[in-house]
């Protein structure tokens, strides 16, 4: 099993609808994880952290789930703007792993 | 509010010629890394450095070294560039808060090697 995998996409979605994605990670010991957004060509950037209980920052909220050994990002409301690639992080104490990426395409 | 910064961000090589990337970073951060993003492959961590005066191999580093010349700035070298290493380079530094790493990327440098 890969450290990190994530489905690849494209994920072609309409505006305003409601998209989400998972990330699975193997080491069940990791302590941390994170969803990175990296736009074409561009570095990518934090977008937000991933808590035990869930969390939301506007129309985003990302979820983990321990027993099953994967963290998700939910996009409600998408605007084009959301088009990007969105990268799962899992932090082991001494290790960043990233996954490939989750493209995503808001369409008009 | 300048970040990360990595300098050139294009460059175009022949096989064989040498190069140094160049990554500075202003956050007073301990840990920097150096990448790089292929199509298909996602971020690949090619050398790290978890404070001044040391250095880590990653994922791939045959065919490059570095430099951590001091805590602001870590620098990436390739002595005879190959075409395999047409790629884009990110470097980044890390804020590290108990057991969260978060990075913070420079813009890129997108190598071409021909």
């Amino acid at each position: 099993r890969k450290e990190v995998e994530q489905d690849p996409g494209p994920f072609n979605v309409p505006e305003g609808a409601t998209v989400a994605f998972n990330c699975t990670y193997s080491n069940s010991a990791s302590q941390s994880f994170f969803w990175y957004r990296q736009d074409c060509r561009k570095e990518p950037k934090l977008l937000m952290s991933v808590y035990s209980s869930g969390n939301e920052d506007g129309r985003f909220t990302a979820q983990l789930n321990r027993a099953s050994q994967y963290i998700s990002l939910l996009i409600r409301d998408s605007k084009l703007s959301d088009s990007a690639t969105y990268l799962c992080v899992v932090n082991d104490w001494n290790k960043i792993i990233f996954g490939k990426g989750t493209r995503l395409h808001i369409l008009p | 509010n300048a970040g990360v910064t990595q300098t050139p961000k294009f460059q175009v090589l022949k096989t064989g010629q040498s190069m140094t990337l160049q990554c500075a970073q202003d956050m007073n951060h301990n840990s920097m890394y150096w990448y790089r993003q292929d199509p298909g492959m996602g971020l690949r961590l090619i050398y790290y450095s978890a404070s001044e005066g040391t250095t880590d191999k990653g994922e791939v580093p045959n065919g490059y070294n570095v430099s951590r010349l001091n805590k602001r700035e870590f620098s990436l070298r390739l002595e005879s560039a190959a075409p395999s290493q047409t790629s884009v380079y990110f470097c980044a530094s890390n804020a590290k808060t108990g057991a969260k790493n978060i990075q913070y990327f420079g813009a890129g440098t997108r190598l071409s090697v021909l």
